[in-house]
């Protein structure tokens, strides 16, 4: 079975990056597609993007280039960073295995921008 | 980006009822449609792919229909477990966006 956990600083101030680790069991990342999706609250959830065969990468066109994902095959981690934070970037943060549908979700950590 | 509306906003029914999630796109995104399970303090979890396939281990109550703009998800009868708030979400273009959820609870 497939767990997920997301890890990284609850708080941040604006114009600082937000650098989160996805730790994975019970697969290699090197196997599958490794997606991020955040929540705002009281918002929908949003794909912030994908990272996938050593380091491949799409993101959403909405973050304007903010996104960067990569893969660490040592600590079977998948890391997300999103430069320049406002707070319309406070959310809960998902880390996701697959592309297109959703197989297996982490349950998420909640990152405030706040000053 | 295609816009995914998603009714009722809440369901109230009652444990073996049958309850009917809709879920419509803004313009057709053919087969290319998941639902997904959320409770409180919990990971989401995938239910349908594909408009109607279930994923692994879902149970026979849960089934999905539709195809292009309009999208159902149907509970047979309601267990004491599903009352949760149900997304749908559309992977037909990118970026691949999210229902606005419909959440289930208690009559």
């Amino acid at each position: 079975q497939v767990q997920l956990q997301e890890s990284g600083p609850g708080l941040l101030r604006p114009s600082e990056t937000l650098s989160l680790t996805c730790t994975v069991s019970g697969a290699s990342i090197r196997s599958s597609f490794w997606s991020w999706i955040r929540q705002p609250p009281g918002k929908r959830l949003e794909w912030i993007g994908y990272i996938y065969d050593g380091g491949t990468t799409n993101d959403n066109p909405s973050l304007k280039s903010r996104v960067t994902m990569s893969l660490d095959t040592s600590k079977n981690q998948v890391s997300l960073n999103l430069t320049s934070v406002t707070a319309a970037d406070t959310a809960v943060y998902y880390c996701a295995s697959g592309v297109g549908w959703l197989t297996d979700w982490g349950r998420g950590t909640l990152v405030t921008v706040s000053s | 980006e295609i816009v995914m509306t998603q009714s009722p906003a809440t369901l109230s029914v009652s444990p073996g009822e049958r309850a009917t999630l809709s879920c419509r796109a803004s313009r057709s995104v053919s087969f290319t449609l998941a639902w997904y399970q959320h409770k409180p303090g919990q990971a989401p979890r995938l239910l349908m792919y594909g408009a109607s396939s279930r994923a692994t281990g879902i149970p026979a109550r849960f089934s999905g229909s539709g195809s292009g703009t309009e999208f159902t998800l149907t509970i047979s009868s309601l267990q004491s477990e599903d009352f949760a708030v149900y997304y749908c979400q559309q992977y037909n273009n990118w970026p691949w966006t999210f229902g606005q959820g419909t959440k289930v609870e208690i009559k």
